[in-house]
């Protein structure tokens, strides 16, 4: 079973600073299939990054993806007001399709 | 424009069972493998289930296997999850995920949950 861990817990920015997020799988994924999903409470989450890189149907090009093998990042260049929320990555290349803990992006 | 919409949670008893629904509209329901991800209280999103577009293979993570059964209606656009044998670690907000292709597990599409509470 692969692990995902996600760092930091949480991030406290300001809007208009620059955000990355780290996500290092327990094993080596195939075809980098790592995703990245934002999530707000009360609200469906929403999908970002599929494939480590690929934005997802209207993903604004602040949020960006990177990385392969164990080592993946997501970046957001400049944080809008809007962009505080809950930042998950998931492995969608071996069952079980398991998600990290969690980003918390919270406004300093 | 993609809706998936859940019902069916409750208050269950530990032991007993609970059948989610979820209704979707917007996009060909059969061309889609569909899964449903659990997120418990406090804590962070789980994949429970997927199922392939025609509805003939399903898969699950160790546990809930042989306790809970995901199945659909193409012919009524409907995801179902049957829970059976509930603990009080199943007590989750349970959600709806549209598969980006066919059994891709890249989740494109959510709907925005439905709570089940297994408690005494």
């Amino acid at each position: 079973e692969i692990v995902l861990t996600q760092s930091p817990g949480t991030l406290s920015l300001s809007p208009g600073d620059r955000a990355t997020l780290s996500c290092r799988t327990s094993q080596s994924l195939t075809s980098n299939s790592l995703a990245w999903y934002q999530h707000k409470p009360g609200q469906a989450p929403r999908l970002l990054i599929y494939g480590a890189s690929s934005r997802a149907a209207g993903i604004p090009d602040r949020f960006s993806g990177s990385g392969s093998g164990t080592d993946f990042s997501l970046t957001i260049s400049r944080l809008e007001p809007e962009d505080f929320a809950v930042y998950y990555c998931q492995q969608s290349g071996t069952s079980p399709y398991a998600f990290g803990q969690g980003t918390k992006l919270e406004i300093k | 424009e993609v809706q998936l919409l859940e019902s069916g949670g409750g208050l269950v008893q530990p032991g007993g069972s609970l059948r989610l629904s979820c209704a979707a509209s917007g996009f060909t329901f059969k061309n889609y493998a569909m899964n449903w991800v659990r997120q418990a209280p406090g804590k962070g999103l789980e994949w429970v289930s997927g199922i392939s577009g025609i509805g003939t293979a399903t898969r699950y993570p160790d546990s809930v296997k042989g306790r809970f059964t995901v199945s659909r209606d193409n012919s009524r656009n409907t995801l179902y999850l049957q829970m059976d044998s509930l603990r009080a670690e199943d007590t989750a907000t349970y959600f709806c995920a549209k598969d980006q292709g066919n059994w891709n597990y890249v989740f494109d599409f959510w709907g925005q949950g439905t709570l089940a509470t297994v408690s005494a």
